[in-house]
């Protein structure tokens, strides 16, 4: 199985803030990783699929980057609606497999 | 537009089974796999398998060999994930998710169910 690992596991940031987020795969996983926002109580939304790819209808100030193992999500201008639990996951084999989730709280 | 409608939250017994349903609308059903997501209490997301909605093949994680089935009602648009001999550890949010495509580049989950909570205790 491919093991994801994102960095940090929480993040505090202020409104404004550049925030990175970092994704490891334990092997190449060619590109096919996706980035989902979750907030509690609510359905993951896609942010980001084929690492770099911005899905329809998502903010600017997102953007994801990365190739062979390891991957970011950048958000350029942390706004206040923002502040949920991010997920990495990879689909380039079965299992699908996400990263542990990378919280990004209010400073 | 696209909507995954799922059942509602039960609380089951150990030992007991649960059917959690996933209703598709706005699009053609049978064009798209169903994936099955967990979310155990203050814990990540896990990958627990997919079914075809079209043919009914089907693969899971091995942590759910032999306690999931997942299968499908195409007339009604329905997929519906079985999980069996419950234990207290599978109290979780389940969702199902749909595939965007059947190549590899469009194998993420671009839509969502709302979640059903199962909860398992005695």
């Amino acid at each position: 199985d491919i093991q994801m690992t994102q960095s940090p596991s929480t993040l505090s940031a202020s409104v404004g803030d550049r925030v990175t987020i970092t994704c490891r795969a334990s092997q190449n996983i060619n590109g096919w990783l996706a980035w989902y926002q979750h907030k509690p109580g609510k359905a993951p939304n896609l942010l980001i699929y084929m690492a770099s790819s911005l899905e329809s209808g998502v903010p600017s100030r997102f953007s994801g980057s990365g190739s062979g193992a390891e991957f970011t999500l950048t958000i350029s201008s942390l706004q206040p609606d923002d502040f949920a639990t991010y997920y990495c996951q990879q689909y380039n084999s079965y299992p699908r497999t996400f990263g542990q989730g990378t919280k990004v709280e209010i400073k | 537009q696209v909507q995954l409608v799922q059942s509602g939250a039960e609380v089951k017994k150990p030992g007991a089974s649960v059917r959690v349903s996933c209703k598709a609308s706005g699009y053609t059903f049978t064009d798209y796999y169903i994936h099955w997501v967990r979310q155990a209490p203050g814990q990540g997301l896990e990958w627990m398998g997919w079914m075809s909605s079209n043919n009914g093949g089907s693969g899971y994680a091995q942590k759910f060999q032999g306690r999931v089935t997942m299968t499908r009602d195409t007339s009604i648009s329905t997929a519906y994930m079985d999980l069996s001999r419950l234990k207290s550890d599978d109290t979780a949010v389940y969702y199902c998710a749909r595939e965007r495509g059947h190549t590899t580049s469009f194998r993420y989950f671009d839509y969502w169910g709302p979640g059903t909570l199962i909860t398992v205790s005695s």
